[in-house]
């Protein structure tokens, strides 16, 4: 069966720190990967995405990604975070030919000032 | 227009009532999603619709009911729920076309937080 796991289901860290939210993923076929953030209280935003060509993929608010095919793995990044990335993200994938995203179990990124 | 708008933001409803959650797109997508979220849980997928058509029912309990009335509006038909329905209901939609790479990148509403009483 097709899975995705968050590593982390809560992150702290301090304001201006570097943080890392690490995703894996199940899979024998092509496949296009999504990170989204969820504020409190409202939908989910984009935040990056890899469909194909450069593995390094950036994205808005200072985010990146990096897909590595042979550890199946797509880790979240930003070099310094803001009080402001307090939230809740969520790693997922879609599989080549479904309808479906299969999403991960979240994490929580607090930072503490 | 990038936007995916869902009303009404907040709902809370006997479990006898009978109301709906209303999605509306404009930006010519033609698949369109409903998702249940619970707290501190990744949504979960309840209906697909592609091309005005329902394609996926993840097993989903029949009080609750989708509709597509035409290819920018998705509603759901809640009748007779319980408590544990309560949840932050999420709408999405996505390009749907076949063969296009980016074609299940989502784009997701702010949700309506459904109270069960």
């Amino acid at each position: 069966a097709q899975s995705v796991t968050q590593l982390d289901s809560q992150v702290p860290v301090f304001e201006e720190a570097p943080v890392e939210l690490r995703c894996n993923y199940s899979s024998s076929v092509s496949v296009y990967l999504f990170w989204y953030v969820q504020y409190p209280n409202q939908g989910l935003q984009l935040l990056l995405k890899y469909l194909s060509g450069s593995t390094l993929v950036k994205g808005i608010n200072g985010f990146e990604a990096e897909f590595n095919k042979s550890q199946t793995s797509f880790h979240l990044r930003k070099p310094s975070v803001h009080i402001s990335d307090t939230a809740e993200y969520f790693c997922a994938v879609s599989y080549q030919g479904a309808q479906k995203l299969v999403f991960g179990q979240g994490t929580r990124l607090t930072i503490n000032p | 227009d990038t936007e995916v708008t869902q009303t009404p933001k907040h709902l809370v409803m006997g479990m006898t009532n009978k109301k709906s959650l209303k999605c509306e797109q404009h930006m010519g997508h033609r698949a369109m999603y409903w998702y249940k979220q619970k707290a501190k849980k990744p949504p979960e997928l309840m209906f697909v619709y592609s091309y005005e058509k329902l394609s996926i029912n993840e097993s989903v309990p029949s009080r609750f009911s989708p509709e597509c009335p035409n290819s920018s509006l998705l509603n759901l038909h809640l009748h007779a729920l319980q408590p544990e329905d309560s949840a932050l209901y999420l709408c999405a939609s996505s390009q749907g076309l076949a063969g296009a790479p980016g074609r299940n990148e989502q784009f997701f509403g702010p949700g309506t937080r459904l109270t069960v009483l």
